[in-house]
C-alpha cells in the first residue's frame, strides 16, 4: 500500500525566511494530496488540497508543488512568521482506495522571532 | 457549515478499565466519519471508518472496536483499556475530497 516518508521531521527557520517540507510517495495512482497543520494539543487543520493533476498551487502565502516523475509534494511557507509554528503533516490517497488517508511522519516547524 | 465535536476533550482512565469517546457532526448528511489515533509526538494512524448508519470498516483495530448508531454519531469503545492505548484520538469527516478534522480527546491510561 501506498507509503509516505516526510522530511525533515524538525525545522527551525527565522522569521521572514522560507521553510519547505519535503514528502516523498510511493503509489503512483495516488489521486489527492493533502497539507495540514496541528498546533498543540489542537485537531489537524487543513491547509491546501492538490488533485494529482496539478503540478503547482498557490494560496495565501503557501505554495504546494508535485513532482509526479520523483513522486515528490513539498510546501514552501513564504516569509514564514511565528504563528506558522506547528507541526505539518502530508497526507494522500490512492484512487484505489478513497477512503484511507495516509500520513507522513509530520515536521515540527519553529520560526523564530 | 459543518461542525464536528468531540467528547470528552480529555480522559485519564486506569489499565483494565472500559473507555467510550463520541464524535458529532452537525450540518452535514450522511456524512463518511473516521476515527485516528496519534501517539504522542507522532503521525496518524486510521482506525475505523464508517460510510453509514450500522456500518464500520476496520483499517486497525489496536483492540478498540467502533460503532455508528446515528447518522451525526460515531463512537469508539473498548471494555479494557490498555496502557498502549494512550494518545490523541481524532474523528473526522469527509467532504468532497478532503478529510475534516475535529478538534480530538487525549486518553491517558495510568
Amino acid at each position: 500500500g501506498e507509503q509516505v516518508e516526510q522530511r525533515p521531521p524538525h525545522l527551525s527557520v527565522p522569521e521572514g525566511d522560507s521553510a519547505v517540507i519535503i514528502c516523498t510517495y510511493t503509489d503512483s495512482a495516488t489521486a489527492y494530496f493533502y497539507w495540514y497543520k496541528q498546533e498543540p494539543g489542537a485537531g489537524l487543520q487543513l491547509l491546501m488540497s492538490v488533485f494529482s493533476n496539478v503540478d503547482r498551487k498557490e494560496e495565501q502565502g503557501l505554495t504546494v508543488l508535485l513532482n509526479k516523475k520523483d513522486k515528490q509534494l513539498s510546501l514552501n511557507l513564504t516569509a514564514a512568521h511565528p504563528g506558522d509554528s506547528a507541526v505539518y503533516f502530508c497526507a494522500s490517497i490512492a484512487s484505489s482506495s478513497f477512503s484511507k488517508l495516509v500520513f507522513g511522519q509530520g515536521t515540527s516547524l519553529s520560526v523564530v522571532p | 457549515a459543518q461542525t464536528i465535536h468531540q467528547w470528552p476533550v480529555a480522559e485519564i482512565k486506569a489499565v483494565g478499565s472500559p473507555l467510550s469517546l463520541g464524535c458529532t457532526i452537525k450540518g452535514k448528511s450522511s456524512p463518511n466519519l473516521y476515527w485516528y489515533w496519534q501517539a504522542t509526538g507522532g503521525t496518524l494512524q486510521q482506525l475505523f471508518y464508517s460510510i453509514t448508519v450500522g456500518q464500520v470498516e476496520s483499517v486497525v483495530q489496536l483492540n478498540l472496536s467502533a460503532s455508528r448508531p446515528k447518522d451525526d454519531q460515531f463512537i469508539l469503545s473498548t471494555e479494557k483499556l490498555l496502557l498502549s492505548h494512550s494518545g490523541f484520538y481524532l474523528c473526522a469527516w469527509r467532504g468532497a475530497y478532503e478529510q475534516y478534522f475535529g478538534p480530538g480527546t487525549r486518553l491517558t491510561v495510568l
